[in-house]
């Protein structure tokens, strides 16, 4: 059974900071999605890593992955309160479409 | 811009009613999807659906749990008899071809409350 893990489970930074959230699986897989989750809302797709060493970035996020360590990371730099939402991490497997989530960071901005 | 929407935004019931839970895809999408999120925890799927079957369900998919394509553009949810454990946030999901590396796009979603 895929296992999908993230750390670390909450995170509160101080605006400016640098951080990484680690989404970990356990199965092989070379498709990882990331999502944001404002309290309340709908998930929001933010990226999609579709092979080894697939990189994107968009504002103050970076997404990476290493299908070889089941690694993904979330990178975010000089954090803004914007930024404070819960994150999750998915993954599917080749011969499915359903998507596995990861236990979720949430992440809180502050002054 | 093209979005999933989901009605009712939000649903009371008592246990043991039957309550269905509606969603529209977006027009050009094949696959769609239901997931459930209890309160602080992570999103769970629930079944996939595809050409007027299902494609895939979890365990959580129970007897209790059904799926229609009513018409063109309506995809539901039914559970049958509900229980205080089905109290969640329910949200629908489409994409175009169902093969990864396709993001899935989510409604808005419907939080069902069991009392």
């Amino acid at each position: 059974e895929l296992k999908v893990e993230q750390n670390p489970l909450f995170l509160s930074m101080q605006e400016g900071k640098n951080y990484t959230i680690y989404c970990n699986y356990s199965t092989t897989s070379d498709r990882l999605y990331w999502y944001r989750q404002d309290p309340g809302k709908s998930l929001e797709s933010l990226f999609v890593l579709l092979s080894n060493g697939a990189v994107k970035q968009e504002g103050r996020l970076m997404a990476s992955l290493d299908t070889k360590a089941r690694l993904s990371t979330l990178h975010i730099t000089a954090a803004v309160h914007d930024l404070s939402a819960t994150y999750f991490c998915a993954v599917d497997l080749f011969n499915t479409d359903k998507l596995i989530f990861g236990t979720g960071t949430r992440l809180q901005v502050f002054p | 811009e093209p979005e999933v929407t989901q009605t009712p935004s939000h649903q009371v019931t008592q246990m043991g009613q039957e309550v269905i839970l509606r969603c529209v895809p977006i027009s050009n999408h094949l696959y769609f999807y239901w997931y459930r999120q209890i309160l602080g925890q992570k999103v769970e799927f629930l079944v996939s659906f595809y050409n007027n079957e299902i494609s895939e369900k979890s365990e959580i998919f129970d007897d209790q749990f059904s799926v229609e394509r009513p018409d063109g553009s309506n995809f539901t949810l039914k559970i049958r008899s509900t229980k205080l454990e089905d109290s969640a946030m329910y949200f629908c999901a489409s994409n175009q071809d169902g093969q990864g590396g396709n993001e899935q796009y989510f409604g808005p979603g419907t939080r069902l409350t069991v009392t």
